[in-house]
């Protein structure tokens, strides 16, 4: 069956932190995959998106995101957290119309 | 300004009465979809449409209905809502490529439905 598992529910770093959120997946083959934002009260922003390729792909506000194959994994990362960063973060995989979501993740950002 | 439009933002209802929510892209994307959020849950895909006239279900359909006769538009259809319904709703839009989702899903703002 075709699923997204985000491990940690709530994550509470300091600001100017380093920050990692990990995703797995179970898909057939290999989808495509996707890591959202979505602030409070607000709708979902693309972060960053991978297809295939260099398995390290850049997105927006300073993330990045590293696939890894063997542990069906596509965890997202920054080297330094500020507070505008406190949102819900989510992965998603998929391919043709159908995109499947991860449960969500809450970052909190400590001043 | 490139946009999903969704309509209306917030809507409480009775149990039973019909309603439809609209959705609307003005980027000529060829998918679009439904989404319902809830806490603890994430999103689910309640339906998807891969271009005019072609809808497939997503993982929660049971109560939901959808038409696509025009590429831009995609409303949702609640024939009888009931409690179990009441959710935050999204609709999403995208560019097709390799294998769909080219370009990842564009989000709409949302729609906070209560059925009481």
């Amino acid at each position: 069956a075709q699923s997204v598992t985000q491990p940690d529910i709530h994550i509470t770093v300091s600001e100017g932190a380093s920050l990692e959120l990990r995703c797995n997946y179970s898909y057939g083959a290999t989808p495509y995959l996707f890591w959202y934002v979505q602030s409070p009260g607000q709708g979902l922003q693309l972060l960053l998106k991978y297809f295939s390729g260099d398995t390290l792909v850049q997105g927006i506000k300073g993330f990045e995101a590293e696939f890894k194959r063997s542990q069906s994994s596509f965890n997202l990362r920054k080297p330094s957290v500020h507070w505008s960063d406190a949102a819900e973060y989510f992965c998603a995989v998929g391919a043709w119309g159908k995109l499947i979501f991860g449960q969500g993740t809450e970052l909190s950002v400590k001043p | 300004e490139a946009q999903v439009t969704q309509n209306p933002r917030y809507l409480i209802t009775v149990t039973g009465k019909k309603l439809t929510v609209t959705c609307s892209q003005n980027m000529n994307h060829e998918y679009m979809s439904w989404y319902r959020q809830d806490p603890g849950l994430g999103l689910r895909q309640i339906y998807y449409s891969m271009n005019v006239e072609v809808t497939d279900k997503g993982d929660v359909p049971e109560g939901y209905k959808v038409s696509r006769k025009e590429k831009r538009n995609f409303p949702l259809i609640l024939e009888s809502p009931s409690p179990n319904q009441t959710s935050l709703y999204f609709c999403a839009s995208s560019l097709s490529g390799r294998r769909g989702l080219g370009y990842g899903y564009t989000f709409g703002s949302g729609t906070r439905l209560t059925v009481v």
